[in-house]
């Protein structure tokens, strides 16, 4: 079945490092793949998305690239800040009759100043 | 904007009681879910709802029901407090899922539900 498997966390960084969050997944057709952030005490949003292979996602700093051929959407920023302390969710997207959203165990970054 | 809104935000329960978590959305969304959150699991689909009086099985669904009368309203409800079912429980809305247009969920803040 299709699943998602991200690194584990905790993952800790200095303020200014250069972060990266690994995510692959396995599935039978071509989803969209999504990177959500969980804030403290917050719900999860949406950070960034890439809807085919090759597709780059970004915001706020943070990038993500869909390769089909590593089955790979890794997250990646130049310069983390305290403020980018989250807990940070790998899922992928049918869409249409599947409607459902299959997410990763979440990775927990913590920046320290 | 509120967006979705779950309400309570905290609540601990005796094993065997009930109750009801209530989540509305303000966005018009025709598709709402229920999520549980449980320590290094990631999220886990309970129910979900593709519009008024609609509602299916997700991956976790025994234990719980749920109710769609409206479309701003997806109460979940607790019948019979089990400790397993101590957990985070999220509610999210969406627009009809479509791949090209890829409508993304919207979260509420979440419950935090401990059953002693």
């Amino acid at each position: 079945g299709d699943s998602v498997t991200q690194m584990e966390g905790p993952v800790t960084l200095s303020e200014e490092a250069f972060l990266t969050i690994n995510c692959t997944y396995t599935a039978t057709g071509y989803p969209s793949l999504f990177w959500y952030v969980q804030y403290p005490g917050e719900g999860l949003q949406l950070l960034l998305k890439a809807t085919k292979a090759d597709d780059k996602g970004s915001n706020k700093g943070f990038e993500a690239t869909y390769r089909k051929e590593t089955t790979s959407f890794h997250l990646e920023k130049g310069s983390v800040q305290v403020s980018d302390s989250a807990v940070y969710f790998c899922a992928l997207f049918y869409g249409g009759a599947t409607n459902k959203l299959i997410f990763g165990t979440g990775t927990l970054l913590a920046v320290q100043p | 904007n509120a967006g979705v809104t779950q309400t309570p935000k905290f609540r601990i329960l005796k094993i065997g009681q009930s109750m009801t978590l209530q989540c509305t959305q303000d966005m018009n969304h025709n598709y709402m879910y229920w999520y549980r959150q449980d320590p290094g699991m990631g999220l886990k689909l309970i129910y979900y709802s593709v519009g008024a009086g609609i509602t299916d099985k997700g991956e976790v669904p025994n234990g719980y029901n749920v109710s769609r009368s409206t479309t701003e309203d997806f109460p979940l409800r607790l019948e019979l407090a089990a400790p397993s079912q101590t957990s985070v429980y999220f509610c999210a809305s969406s627009f009809r899922p479509d791949r090209e247009l890829n409508q993304p969920q919207h979260f509420g803040d979440g419950t935090r539900l401990s059953i002693l």
